[in-house]
């Protein structure tokens, strides 16, 4: 059974760099897409960005000029990391699988928070 | 990008109550809808894809329904564990978006 976990620092301070690892167990990440989500205080969910196994990115126009979405499948590893975050970066960050049958996220990590404060 | 909005934002029902959320589109998505539930604290659970398909392990109380820009999700008999937030999602094209999301609450 495919699980997700996110990991990474819970407070990053504002202008840093904020970077969080999903790391995948149970299954490959081979001919899967893969993303990040994230859910402020009280609010709703907002996609961040993917990458497919053949490397291929795609991110949010919200965030594209701040985000990075890499892998490494060797690891069953991927990354994401946010440039120059403010205290509206504060949020409980998700990995998530989409799924090969559904197209829907089948599959998400627990989640981690992360605040960004000085 | 495409908006999705709930309605309504927030609802009361009692167990054994059906109840229908409905999510509209801002512009045609065919079926490319999903339903997902959120209990506090938790991550988001896949309940629907393509509009009207149960995920499996979803109990089939749960449906959904709809085309184009007007969706709805119907739990036909409510139980207790089914007090939760509930969101709609399109996969039509990037950006994915979500709805505000319609919390449930005990009556």
């Amino acid at each position: 059974q495919v699980q997700l976990q996110e990991s990474g620092p819970g407070l990053v301070k504002p202008s840093e760099t904020l970077s969080l690892t999903c790391t995948v167990s149970g299954g490959s990440m081979i001919n899967y897409y893969w993303s990040w989500f994230r859910q402020p205080p009280g609010k709703g969910l907002e996609w961040i960005g993917y990458i497919s196994n053949g490397g291929i990115t795609n991110y949010n126009p919200s965030l594209t000029s701040r985000v990075t979405v890499s892998g490494d499948t060797s690891k069953n590893q991927y990354f994401l990391q946010l440039t120059s975050v403010t205290a509206a970066d504060t949020a409980v960050y998700y990995c998530a699988r989409k799924g090969q049958r559904t197209g829907a996220f089948d599959i998400w990590g627990q989640g981690t928070m992360v605040s960004v404060s000085s | 990008a495409i908006q999705l909005t709930q309605s309504p934002s927030s609802l009361s029902a009692s167990v054994g109550d059906r109840v229908t959320i409905t999510c509209r589109a801002s512009q045609g998505i065919s079926s490319a809808l999903a339903w997902y539930q959120q209990k506090p604290g938790k991550a988001p659970k896949l309940l629907i894809y393509g509009a009207s398909s149960l995920q499996s392990g979803v109990p089939s109380r749960f449906s959904g329904s709809g085309s184009g820009t007007d969706f709805t999700l119907t739990i036909s008999s409510l139980q207790p564990e089914d007090f939760a937030t509930y969101s709609c999602q399109h996969f039509n094209n990037y950006p994915i978006t979500f709805g505000q999301g319609t919390r449930l609450e005990i009556k």
